[in-house]
C-alpha cells in the first residue's frame, strides 16, 4: 500500500464546531487531494494541491479550507461543521496532474450532529 | 462536474461468470481509469488506458476505449466472491481526477 494515513479514521462532532482532517504521505507525491463520497454522487472534489502552499478549489468547497506547508501533510477543516457535511472524507495522492494513477487513504467517517 | 458515468448502476452476478462494467465521459480526455472500492475501504487503482489506446488487459481484466463515442468498458472475466465491490472510472480533468458514481458489482458463490 502507498504510503498514505488519514487521521483520525472516526469522528463526531457537533454542528458549528471547527474540525480538522489530516492526510500524511510518505511518497514525496506533488499532488494532494480531498474528496468527499456520498450516496449517489461518487466521489467530489473539495481541494487539491499542486505543491507546497499551492491549492485551489474543487467542485465542493463552500465551507472547506485547506492548508499544506510541508510536501507530506494536507489538512481539510470545516470551518463550522454542518450537518450536510456528515460524510466519508478521503484523502488522494497523485505523482502526476492526472496522468498517473491515485493512491488513495483508508477515509474518514464524519458525523456531525 | 461529474465527468464518467458507469453503467449499470448495479449489477449481480455467479462466481465464474464474467462481468461488463461501462463509463460515458463527455468532453475529451488524456486517459481513463479505473479504480475499486471494497466496501469501508478507500480506492485501489486497476488499470489506467491512454487515449491512443483501444485497449489494455491486466490479468483478468479488459479495458477498451472508443474516444469516437466517449466510452470504456471494463470486463472482469472468470469473476470471483473476492471481485465484489465498486468500481468507478474516472477521467483527466485538469490537474484532476473526476469520478463517477460507480457501479456496485456482486459475485455471488
Amino acid at each position: 500500500d502507498a504510503g498514505i494515513t488519514q487521521s483520525p479514521r472516526h469522528k463526531v462532532t457537533e454542528t458549528g464546531t471547527p474540525v480538522t482532517l489530516r492526510c500524511h504521505q510518505t511518497e514525496n507525491h506533488r499532488y494532494m487531494y480531498w474528496y468527499r463520497q456520498d450516496p449517489g454522487h461518487g466521489l467530489r472534489l473539495i481541494h487539491y494541491s499542486y505543491g507546497v502552499k499551492d491549492t485551489d478549489k474543487g467542485e465542493v468547497s463552500d465551507g472547506y479550507s485547506v492548508s499544506r506547508s510541508k510536501t507530506e501533510d494536507f489538512l481539510l477543516t470545516l470551518e463550522s461543521a454542518t450537518s450536510s457535511q456528515t460524510s466519508v472524507y478521503f484523502c488522494a495522492i497523485s505523482a502526476g496532474q492526472g496522468i498517473t494513477e491515485a493512491f488513495f487513504g483508508q477515509g474518514t467517517r464524519l458525523t456531525v450532529v | 462536474s461529474q465527468q464518467g458515468e458507469e453503467d449499470p448502476q448495479a449489477l449481480s452476478i455467479q462466481e465464474g461468470e464474467n462481468a461488463t462494467m461501462n463509463c460515458s465521459y463527455k468532453t475529451s480526455i488524456n486517459n481513463l481509469q479505473w479504480y475499486r472500492q471494497n466496501s469501508g475501504r478507500g480506492l485501489v487503482h486497476l488499470i489506467l488506458i491512454r487515449s491512443n489506446e483501444r485497449e489494455k488487459h491486466s490479468g483478468r481484466l479488459r479495458v477498451t476505449l472508443d474516444t469516437s463515442k466517449k466510452s470504456s468498458s471494463l470486463l472482469i472475466t472468470a469473476s470471483r466472491a473476492a471481485d465484489t465491490a465498486s468500481y468507478f472510472c474516472a477521467t483527466d480533468e485538469g490537474q484532476n481526477f473526476v469520478f463517477g458514481p460507480g457501479t456496485r458489482l456482486s459475485v455471488l458463490p
